[in-house]
C-alpha cells in the first residue's frame, strides 16, 4: 500500500465516522496555521486555515482547533468519505519569517468503505 | 483554468546533467515558492520570490538557481544533478503584498528521477 516505507503516522477510519488528525508545533511565534490535503500524485490542496487569535474555525465538514497553551492543532473531518483518503499536513507561519510555511510530517488518512 | 502549473510533470535524467523546471501562475499573486518533497513526503521550502525579488533562500546547494523573469513565473534550474536530487518539486504562489494573507496554492509537482 501507499504507506509502505513512508513511516508516516497513519489513521484508518470507517466511512461515515469522524476523523481527527493532530499536529504539534513548537514555535510560540507562529501566528498562522494551515491544513493541506495531498492526494496521491497531486500537489497539496488548501483545506482550512486559522490565525493565532482564534481557537476554532469551521468549514464544510472540517473544523480546525488551535490550542496555543499546549501548541497543538487538530483537524476534524465529519462523516469521512473515501474521497478524504490522502496525506494531511499542518503548516505554520512564524511571525517575521517572510511568510515561510513550515510543514509538519504529514498523516496518512485511509477511509475504509 | 486559474492555477499554478508546472512543466514537465516527469523528468528522468542522468547524473551530472543540467535541467530546468518551469512554473507559472495566473492567480495574480505576487509571491512564488519552490518546495522539495522527499520520499518520506517531507515538504521543505527552498526559495521564495516576491515580485521577482528573492525573499527566502534556504540552505540549498548553489547548484539550484531560481529565476523569476516576471512575477507570474518562477523557474528552477539545477546544475550537475546528483542522485540525492531525486524528489518531487512543487511550485506554489500566494497573494502576499495585497493584504490577503499567507495561504499558498500549490502546483501539481514535477517528479525528478536522477539515474
Amino acid at each position: 500500500g501507499e504507506s509502505v516505507g513512508l513511516h508516516l503516522p497513519t489513521l484508518s477510519v470507517q466511512e461515515g465516522d469522524n476523523s481527527i488528525i493532530n499536529c504539534a508545533y513548537s514555535n510560540s511565534a507562529s501566528d498562522y496555521f494551515i491544513w493541506y490535503k495531498q492526494e496521491s500524485g497531486k500537489g497539496p490542496q488548501f483545506i482550512i486555515d486559522i490565525r493565532s487569535n482564534m481557537d476554532k474555525r469551521q468549514g464544510q465538514r472540517v473544523t480546525v482547533l488551535l490550542n496555543k497553551t499546549v501548541k497543538h492543532l487538530s483537524l476534524q473531518i465529519a462523516a469521512t468519505q473515501p474521497g478524504d483518503s490522502a496525506v494531511y499536513f499542518c503548516a505554520e507561519n512564524i511571525l517575521g519569517s517572510n511568510y515561510k510555511l513550515t510543514f509538519g510530517k504529514g498523516t496518512l488518512l485511509t477511509v475504509n468503505p | 483554468d486559474t492555477a499554478v502549473s508546472q512543466t514537465p510533470k516527469y523528468l528522468v535524467t542522468q547524473m551530472g546533467n543540467d535541467k530546468s523546471i518551469k512554473c507559472e501562475q495566473n492567480l495574480g499573486h505576487d509571491t512564488m515558492y519552490w518546495y522539495k518533497q522527499d520520499s518520506k513526503k517531507f515538504l521543505k521550502i527552498m526559495f521564495s520570490y516576491n515580485n521577482k525579488e528573492l525573499i527566502i533562500n534556504e540552505t540549498v546547494p548553489n547548484r539550484f538557481s531560481p529565476k523569476s523573469p516576471d512575477k507570474a513565473h518562477l523557474n528552477l534550474h539545477i546544475n550537475s544533478l546528483e542522485l540525492g536530487d531525486s524528489a518531487v518539486y512543487f511550485c506554489a504562489s500566494s497573494p502576499i503584498g495585497r493584504g490577503r494573507g499567507e495561504t499558498q496554492y500549490f502546483g501539481p509537482g514535477t517528479r525528478l528521477l536522477v539515474l
